[in-house]
């Protein structure tokens, strides 16, 4: 089975300073991660995902995520954080798998970045 | 815009009705998913169709049933509703490539009274 934790319901930051919003995942099997961003009663908005390569992945707005198998995770970052950037999100994981592309989310964090 | 429409926004209805959630996926994409998000389960992966055949299943209730069109558009069928089903529901699409994204409507806020 696969899992998905955020550890952090809530996370506040400054604007301007650098956030990080934490996810850890386990699979049996190398993971497909994604990061997903959902602002009040809209849907989930695609950010970036990992599938192979480096480790390192750009995404929108200027977030990135950085890819450790060794701690299996996934956290996203961004170096200057906006007001506009307080939003849900949540992390994903996917096994490849032809017939079951299901993505198994995490519970989310709440971003809230303080003027 | 994510190219994915769910109808209707929102949807308020009693304990014992039967409600259908309609969605039109992104233009070239074959597979929908359907996904339930309420606050004490989380996003909840219901069911899976490529180009017309049910591909995977998740937590869906057996009052529960979807299918997909061959214009593509699915649709997702809730029955007997119970109050616990109130929920918004999502629905998304992909080319149905496993490293490719999913890209979600803005759901379907449905309220049972």
């Amino acid at each position: 089975a696969q899992s998905v934790a955020q550890p952090e319901d809530q996370v506040n930051v400054a604007e301007g300073n650098p956030l990080t919003v934490k996810c850890t995942y386990s699979v049996s099997g190398n993971p497909y991660l994604f990061w997903y961003v959902q602002y009040p009663n809209r849907g989930l908005q695609f950010l970036l995902k990992y599938i192979t390569g480096d480790n390192l992945v750009k995404g929108s707005y200027g977030f990135e995520a950085e890819f450790n198998k060794s701690q299996t995770s996934f956290h996203l970052k961004k170096p200057s954080a906006l007001v506009s950037d307080s939003a849900l999100y949540f992390c994903a994981v996917r096994v490849p798998n032809f017939g079951n592309e299901k993505l198994t989310f995490g519970t989310g964090t709440r971003l809230t970045i303080i003027p | 815009d994510s190219g994915v429409t769910q109808t209707p926004k929102h949807l308020i209805t009693a304990t014992g009705q039967r409600v259908t959630l309609r969605c039109s996926p992104r233009s070239g994409d074959l597979s929908v998913y359907w996904y339930q998000q309420s606050l004490d389960q989380g996003l909840q992966f219901l069911i899976q169709y490529y180009n017309g055949e049910e591909r995977a299943k998740g937590n869906i209730l057996e009052r529960f049933s979807a299918q997909q069109f061959p214009d593509l558009h699915s649709e997702l069928n809730l029955s007997s509703l119970e109050l616990g089903d109130s929920a918004l529901y999502f629905c998304a699409s992909s080319a149905g490539k496993t490293n490719q994204p999913q890209h979600f409507g803005d759901g379907t806020r449905l309220s049972i009274l």
